[in-house]
């Protein structure tokens, strides 16, 4: 079964310093992707950042970049030069075919 | 422009009523998702849809029902039998399959908070 664990129910940050996001997954499926999302106060679901399993470099995306380590099923979200604007829900995701399960996600806070 | 609307964006109901959230896509996308979303937690998935005429249960389909008549569309019924529908409702589509090169992220639409009194 898929499964999809996020253990940092809250993280701060200091402004202009880079945080890392923690996600750790499962699966049996050799074939997946993984996604990270952000979730502001409004709701919306904002794609960040994709890696593919077959994928052989770490995906970045400007100041986003996803630390991919196969062998130990992570896919931790590495955000730098964090700005007030951050602040948010964010949530792994991972994909098994067309089904798409998420983590119970990170609520960071940016401090100035 | 393209993109996914969920509507009504709030809805009250009493217990005991059905009701039935909207959620039209212009993407051209194949797959259509519904997520619930409870307060300070993840989305977990209700249904979701492949291709027209087609859909499968997600982890927590009991008490909602889906149909997919149109490509565009994915309504979800919140059936009376939901024992907690006070949630907020997510619906995406993807485009997962239409080729090996596109990353299949999920768009999302702006979402529906449903209160039941």
């Amino acid at each position: 079964a898929q499964k999809i664990t996020q253990t940092q129910p809250g993280m701060f940050v200091q402004e202009k310093e880079a945080v890392t996001l923690d996600c750790t997954y499962d699966t049996s499926d050799p074939s997946y992707g993984l996604f990270w999302y952000k979730q502001p106060s409004s709701g919306e679901m904002i794609f960040l950042i994709y890696q593919g399993s077959y994928d052989q470099q770490n995906a970045t995306e400007g100041r986003y970049s996803l630390n991919f380590q196969k062998a130990r099923k992570s896919a931790n979200l590495v955000i730098s030069a964090s700005q007030l604007g951050d602040s948010a829900m964010y949530f792994c995701a991972m994909r098994e075919s067309y089904k798409y399960i998420f983590g119970t996600g990170t609520r960071l806070k940016v401090l100035a | 422009d393209g993109g996914i609307t969920q509507s009504p964006k709030y809805l009250f109901r009493k217990e005991g009523q059905n009701v039935t959230l909207s959620c039209e896509q212009n993407l051209n996308h194949d797959a259509m998702y519904w997520y619930r979303q409870d307060p300070g937690q993840g989305l977990r998935l209700i249904y979701y849809s492949q291709i027209v005429n087609d859909f499968q249960k997600g982890d927590i389909a009991e008490g909602y029902s889906v149909s997919r008549e149109k490509k565009e569309s994915f309504p979800l019924t919140v059936t009376s039998a939901q024992k907690n529908p006070t949630a907020f409702y997510l619906c995406a589509s993807s485009s997962r399959g239409l080729a090996e090169t596109n990353t299949g992220e999920l768009f999302f639409g702006e979402g529906s908070r449903l209160t039941v009194l």
